[in-house]
């Protein structure tokens, strides 16, 4: 499809796991972004990616998180030995903007991590 | 951390009524959104602010970009049953990279 497309769509692991999760962007938006949404909460910003820029980690929260984009496309969020507060849905976005982001984003529909 | 304070966090509508939320902060944006999230799905923009005072309508929705660029509202007239779902603000900051800070959400239901 157009949209932005994520998988999997529900995970479910064990504590002290590793777990990788991947986002498509829309084809041809230059920024991909990554958002942690927690059970009745808003989204809590992870990690953002603009060109071949550095991305900017500064939302990840710790060192068990980490997030690559090959080509400027695809990119994977890997979560090392999960805990169980790991348990959230992960939002990807994209946005067409480049420099001039105006902060308008393209959620997919999240994949949603349980650690039990 | 910076954080935007959105009211109210939950609120019941009737068929027609009318609904308004806000949302506030202590630092200035240069950006307002305000997305809506139906159950299952990722949030979908609705409207798009750039400029202080700035007022613009989409449809059955109203939303204003404060003079102060610290406060934002959204309001929809004549509710209908689909508008039911969690509707979230977002500011962005000119200058901070991509990051966009989001509200923590104001949940529609329909009345019992």
């Amino acid at each position: 499809g157009a949209g932005v497309s994520q998988s999997p769509s529900n995970k479910v692991t064990e504590k002290g796991k590793d777990v990788e999760l991947r986002c498509d962007p829309i084809s041809g938006h230059t920024a991909l972004y990554w958002y942690r949404q927690s059970l009745g909460q808003g989204l809590e910003f992870l990690i953002y990616f603009q060109g071949n820029s550095a991305p900017d980690k500064s939302g990840l929260p710790s060192d068990r998180f980490s997030a690559e984009r090959t080509g400027g496309s695809v990119s994977t969020l890997t979560i090392q030995r999960t805990q169980q507060e790991d348990s959230a849905v992960y939002l990807c976005a994209s946005s067409p903007h480049g420099g001039k982001n105006t902060g308008e984003l393209f959620f997919g529909e999240g994949s949603r991590l349980t650690v039990l | 951390g910076q954080q935007l304070n959105q009211s109210p966090q939950s609120m019941f509508i009737q068929e027609g009524e009318d609904v308004s939320m806000n949302c506030t902060s202590s630092s200035i944006f240069n950006t307002w959104l305000w997305y809506k999230q139906d159950p299952g799905e990722g949030p979908v923009l609705l409207i798009a602010l750039y400029k202080a005072g700035e007022l613009t309508s989409n449809g059955r929705l109203t939303a204003q970009f404060g003079i102060t660029r610290k406060d934002s509202f959204l309001n929809i007239s004549a509710s209908i049953p689909s508008d039911v779902g969690i509707y979230f603000c977002a500011g962005h900051q000119r200058g901070s990279q991509g990051n966009l800070i989001f509200g923590k959400g104001t949940k529609l239901s329909v009345k019992p």
